[in-house]
């Protein structure tokens, strides 16, 4: 069993749609949490970073962690089409080694 | 300002041969780190730079892969002899230090023939 695991999707939802996004984890000593955003052909581009449990909002990204149940959640408000991209989370121990889930592929349909 | 800049972006060669990759973390950044992400494994950590020094080295694969880091700033991953399992995006991040998050470069695409 993986330490992090994700559905790879893929995940296909209507403009304005909200995307919903989880992963879940094994190490209950994980403390950092991160949401990336990949395209194709690019680097990971940092979404959001939370520290600990609890929720956190930047414009139409909402991210939660729940450290009792071991599950994380990205949510995507008003999705765009330029929001179809892949989505890895990443954790870690000590913020300097992440594990990542496998991503999960996300389409926002005009 | 600018980011994490890789290179070569792309890299062809041949099984055998000795490669390098370059990697320019942002500028005031003290920690760099090194990935590998593969198709059949994901985004795997390799190797993760305080300043200079190589605290963790636990998640290079093989005594084929190397990194190196001067002056604080520019870091180079060596793999020597080359396999064909070695085909993959080397990814290269940097932060300002611990409890900040990483910043992710482009990647150099590396393909063993």
């Amino acid at each position: 069993q993986k330490e992090v695991e994700q559905d790879p999707g893929p995940l296909s939802v209507p403009e304005g749609a909200i995307v919903s996004l989880n992963c879940t984890y094994s190490n209950s000593a994980f403390q950092y949490f991160m949401w990336y955003r990949q395209y194709s052909r690019k680097g990971p581009e940092l979404l959001m970073y939370t520290y600990s449990s609890g929720n956190k909002e930047d414009g139409r990204f909402t991210a939660q962690v729940d450290k009792s149940s071991k599950y994380i959640s990205l949510f995507i408000r008003d999705s765009q089409p330029s929001d179809s991209a892949t989505y890895l989370c990443a954790m870690s121990e000590d913020d300097y080694k992440l594990s990542f889930g496998a991503g999960t592929t996300v389409t926002v349909r005009a | 300002g600018a980011g994490v800049s890789q290179s070569p972006s792309n890299k062809v060669t041949e099984k055998g041969k000795d490669v390098e990759l370059r990697c320019d973390p942002i500028s005031g950044h003290t920690a760099l780190y090194w990935y590998r992400q593969s198709l059949g494994q994901g985004l795997e950590f390799l190797i993760y730079f305080q300043g200079n020094s190589a605290p963790d080295k636990s998640g290079l694969p093989s005594d084929r892969f190397s990194a190196e880091r001067t002056g604080g700033s520019v870091s180079t991953l060596t793999i020597q002899r080359t396999q064909q399992e070695d085909s993959a995006v080397y990814l290269c991040a940097s932060s300002t230090g611990h409890g900040n998050p990483q910043y992710f470069g482009p990647g150099t695409r590396l393909l063993v023939l």
